[in-house]
């Protein structure tokens, strides 16, 4: 099962900073939390992933709490074409020092004109 | 550098017909997923290489489905008989082994739609 928790749906104004938070309150100390985008028909998209600091690229910013069960990523400047589903994951252990993502249903974000 | 290559994109079949999926990883890439996605959900792990090995094939239905990388390369997943409910998309995604240097992420391609009628 997902260990995140998300809201399904945000709206943001075009040219305005999009906040999506994301809820993973039993996160293990040396997991990550993974953000992934889904543009409608094509694959999940990687974004931005940090494990207890803040992080920045080009594309978004990720917001961790100090107690990491919660995250925030932000996009600066949301344009049209970041309309998409937005997961957030935590990043869980499948042994042979691999790893696995899991997908919950994610927060749908329209940018409106 | 090309991506993750799969095939075919749309699929439509008939229930208890049979069907195979192709994907090509990344170069260099020696973890491969399969996932499904049914409409209006996540994608939802199917399995799981490493190379030629299987890590995890937990949530794998396997009296009807089967999943192959039998060079460490090129995978195939094939559904026979298929179902109704088997009707989603198919997606395969690929990282590199390398733990340093690399940020981790999942390449994914742009998946194979089956609808099963």
């Amino acid at each position: 099962d997902a260990k995140t928790t998300q809201p399904p749906s945000m709206d943001c104004a075009e040219g305005r900073a999009a906040n999506l938070p994301c809820n993973h309150s039993t996160i293990s100390g040396n997991e990550y939390v993974y953000w992934y985008r889904q543009i409608h028909s094509q694959g999940p998209q990687y974004i931005i992933h940090g494990l207890k600091n803040n992080e920045t690229n080009e594309m978004a910013s990720l917001i961790i709490t100090e107690d990491r069960k919660s995250s925030t990523l932000i996009l600066p400047h949301a344009t049209l074409r970041d309309t998409a589903v937005y997961y957030c994951i935590v990043r869980v252990f499948a042994g042979a020092g691999s790893y696995q993502l899991t997908f919950g249903k994610g927060t749908k974000l329209s940018v409106i004109p | 550098e090309a991506g993750v290559a799969q095939s075919p994109r749309y699929k439509i079949i008939e229930k208890r017909q049979s069907v195979a999926f192709w994907c090509n990883p990344i170069s260099g890439h020696a973890t491969l997923y399969w996932y499904q996605q049914i409409l209006g959900q996540g994608p939802k792990l199917l399995i799981q290489f490493q190379n030629n090995g299987v890590v995890d094939d937990s949530q794998l239905p396997k009296d009807r489905f089967s999943a192959e990388r039998l060079k460490g390369v090129d995978s195939t997943l094939k559904i026979q008989p298929a179902k109704l409910e088997d009707s989603a998309v198919y997606l395969c995604a690929s990282r590199t082994g390398q733990p340093r240097g690399n940020t981790g992420e999942l390449f994914f391609g742009e998946g194979s739609r089956l609808t099963v009628l």
